[in-house]
C-alpha cells in the first residue's frame, strides 16, 4: 500500500507529557497538511507543508505545538505538555502541488490526554 | 472559501440511490465543489469534484445547479459501506491547494 501512513494510530499519555507524531505521505506529493479533528466535527486545518518548507500555520496551533518535514519527506507533529483539550484524531493529508489537486489522506493517530 | 450547508442526516436503503444535497450560495467563480467521505475511524476519502459541469467518476455523479449555488452528490446504489460522514466543500485551490475547510457533514446512513 502507498498511501499516506500514520503513526502510532493510537496514544494515550498523562497531562503534561510530551507526543510527536510521525506522517509519511505518497512519495511523489510536493504537500503535506496536518489537520485535527474532535469527536462530532470535521476536521480542521493546522498547518500545511511545500517540500520542507512550512508555508501556513493556523492560529489552532498554539506555541505547544511543532511541526516539522526537515527533508520534505516524512513529517513530525509535536505536542509538548499536553493538555486534556489535546485530545482528538490527527490526521496528515499530502497533494500534489500540480495538476491533480485532490488531497490523500493518512488513517490519523487518536490522542487521549488523561 | 465559501461556506455550505447540509443536512446533518440522511438515510438511504441499500441499492438505490443516495442524494446528498449541498448549499453553496455564496461560492465564488473560482471555486469548486469538492466532496469527501469519511468512514468510522478512518481518514477523509476523496469522492468527486466539480467547477460547472457535472462530473462522474466510478464512485458518484456531481450535479451542479447552473447557478452553481448548490450541487447534489448521488451514489447510484448505495450500499452498506456507503454508510459515512459526506462532507461538502467549496475549494478555491492557488495558494490554497490542500488546505480544506470542513463543515459539520452529513451522516448517510445505508440500511439493508
Amino acid at each position: 500500500d502507498t498511501g499516506v501512513s500514520q503513526d502510532p494510530r493510537h496514544k494515550i499519555t498523562k497531562r503534561g507529557q510530551n507526543v510527536t507524531f510521525r506522517c509519511d505521505p505518497i512519495s511523489e506529493h510536493n504537500r503535506l497538511y496536518w489537520y485535527r479533528q474532535t469527536l462530532g466535527q470535521g476536521p480542521e486545518f493546522l498547518t500545511y507543508f511545500q517540500n520542507e518548507a512550512q508555508l501556513e500555520k493556523s492560529r489552532l496551533l498554539s506555541d505547544r505545538f511543532s511541526a516539522e518535514r526537515p527533508k520534505g519527506s516524512f513529517s513530525t507533529l509535536e505536542i509538548q505538555r499536553t493538555e486534556q483539550g489535546d485530545s482528538a484524531m490527527y490526521l496528515c493529508a499530502s497533494s500534489l502541488v500540480f495538476g491533480n489537486t485532490e488531497a490523500f489522506f493518512g488513517q490519523g493517530t487518536r490522542l487521549t490526554v488523561v | 472559501d465559501a461556506k455550505t450547508t447540509q443536512p446533518p442526516s440522511m438515510d438511504c436503503a441499500e441499492g438505490r440511490a443516495a442524494n446528498l444535497p449541498c448549499n453553496h450560495s455564496t461560492i465564488s467563480g473560482n471555486e469548486y465543489v469538492y466532496w469527501y467521505r469519511q468512514i468510522h475511524s478512518q481518514g477523509p476519502q476523496y469522492i468527486i469534484h466539480g467547477l460547472k459541469n457535472n462530473e462522474t467518476n466510478e464512485m458518484a455523479s456531481l450535479i451542479i445547479t447552473e447557478d452553481r449555488k448548490s450541487s447534489t452528490l448521488i451514489l447510484p446504489h448505495a450500499t452498506l459501506r456507503d454508510t459515512a460522514v459526506y462532507y461538502c466543500i467549496a475549494y478555491a485551490g492557488g495558494t490554497s491547494y490542500g488546505k480544506l475547510t470542513f463543515g459539520q457533514g452529513t451522516i448517510l446512513t445505508v440500511h439493508p
